[in-house]
């Protein structure tokens, strides 16, 4: 079966700080990969999402920056973080075609101070 | 601008009742729509997919509609129970690479 790992669970980084966030995804082969955003009572905001290894498009213009080392693999980084960065970060993958549900990550509750 | 709108303020019923759910949207034109449960502090759940060509869907406890014509969806669950509480996200995704577009969802509590 299929399982997606993100880690860590939570983080408090002071400001201008870096950030890895990382998300790997088991049991399945050339998935689609996402990263979202979410403050805290709002909706989820796509940051950037993959179709496959070295192609990332971001959603959102920000200091954060995505990559894709390997095929089920997605990291999310920032070279000096911001107060306004923090937020519920969820990694998610979905079969490559359409019609098929995301699986999220339990995600990683960051704080910037 | 492109907008999805679900009920912002909480819905509060009684354990045994129908909730139904809204979302609402303007300027997509979804090849599908989605439903996910979030509990707090955790991840979006996967519930039901429902595409441009069909009115309902049903798993369960859970129907979902589609009208493309007012560009809104309906989320029922019936027989509400406790353990049914928790926020509810309304997600689109366009005919142009897929991408889900998530609503801000609503809250729903179900009272014993």
């Amino acid at each position: 079966s299929q399982t997606i790992h993100q880690w860590p669970a939570t983080l408090v980084q002071p400001v201008g700080s870096p950030l890895s966030l990382e998300c790997t995804v088991e049991g399945t082969s050339n998935p689609n990969l996402y990263w979202y955003r979410q403050a805290a009572g709002r909706g989820l905001q796509l940051l950037f999402y993959s179709i496959g290894i070295d192609q990332i498009s971001s959603e959102v213009p920000q200091n954060l920056s995505a990559s894709r080392p390997q095929d089920r693999q997605f990291i999310l980084s920032s070279k000096k973080l911001l107060l306004s960065d923090s937020g519920f970060y969820l990694c998610a993958w979905t079969h490559r075609g359409r019609d098929y549900g995301y699986t999220f990550g339990s995600g990683t509750r960051l704080t910037v101070v | 601008s492109q907008k999805i709108e679900q009920n912002s303020e909480a819905l509060n019923i009684q354990e045994g009742k129908t909730a139904t759910l809204t979302c609402n949207y303007t300027n997509y034109s979804p090849a599908y729509l989605q439903w996910y449960r979030q509990d707090p502090g955790r991840g979006p759940v996967f519930l039901l997919l429902i595409r441009e060509n069909e009115k309902e869907k049903r798993k369960e406890r859970l129907k979902v509609t589609f009208d493309t014509t007012l560009k809104q969806s309906l989320f029922h669950i019936t027989a509400s129970q406790p353990a049914d509480s928790a926020t509810y996200l309304c997600a689109l995704a366009d005919n142009q690479g897929g991408k889900l577009i998530f609503g801000q969802g609503t809250e729903l509590s179900v009272k014993p």
